[in-house]
């Protein structure tokens, strides 16, 4: 049971936009920045989005993050194939002064 | 560019002791402005935060694991290393080493990672 809830799968066609929810409470993305990582099929997760919205260099514009409150949401625009991936938000817990992930999310690119 | 690499070896008894170490190369451990954790990934599950520690000698682990995870740095090595005693089969998984990013209590960011070893516990 992950203290952070993503939805397990989403699914869109190429070139559509998805979105892809983590929801957490006061105790840590209420209070804190979010990351967001993506996994390819077989590699480490990979650093995608920091401090909510900042994209690290090299990762495309297509893919951006929001927070509002205690969740905080993943958006990808022009779906490509190579972005089928499992993705991951992060934070830190205060309570549990410990960092914390959600349970990660399927894309799939129909 | 800065990169890590786990090693160890890949299979434990029940009830023995998983040692980890990450080689970073590129760059060095010896900076305040860092901790570098591991994080673990269960077979077809998602990622669990084990710990974190800094040059500084601030050290963080996961609650659920703390009474058995060690996390220690060889500056003259520039390597980490995980230790978790008394495992079980609940302890396989892939394990990652990274660079955590950690400032002002708000920001936590693992933005480099090595590539994971899977570790398995067996009899």
């Amino acid at each position: 049971q992950s203290v952070l809830t993503q939805p397990p799968s989403v699914s869109a066609a190429p070139g559509q936009k998805v979105t892809i929810s983590c929801s957490g409470s006061s105790s840590n993305i209420g209070n804190n920045y979010v990351s967001w990582y993506q996994q390819l099929p077989g590699t480490a997760p990979k650093l995608l989005i920091y401090d909510n919205n900042k994209r690290p260099s090299g990762i495309p514009d297509r893919f951006s993050g929001s927070k509002s409150g205690t969740s905080a949401t993943l958006g990808i625009t022009g779906l490509q194939t190579g972005d089928e991936a499992d993705y991951y938000c992060g934070t830190w817990d205060n309570s549990l002064s410990a960092g914390v992930f959600g349970g990660g999310t399927k894309l799939t690119v129909l | 560019q800065l990169q890590l690499q786990e090693s160890g070896p890949g299979l434990v008894k029940p009830s023995e002791t998983l040692s980890l170490t990450c080689t970073v190369s590129g760059g060095s451990i010896s900076s305040s402005d860092y901790y570098w954790g591991w994080i673990r990934q269960p077979p077809g599950e998602g990622l669990e935060w084990i710990g974190s520690s800094s040059y500084s000698g601030s050290t963080y682990y996961n609650p659920s694991l703390k009474s058995r995870v060690t996390i220690t740095l060889d500056t003259s090595k520039n390597q980490f290393s995980l230790n978790l005693n008394s495992v079980t089969a609940a302890d396989t998984a892939v394990y990652y080493c990274a660079r955590h990013i950690r400032y002002q209590l708000l920001h936590d960011i693992f933005d480099i990672w090595g590539q994971g070893t899977m570790f398995i516990v067996s009899s």
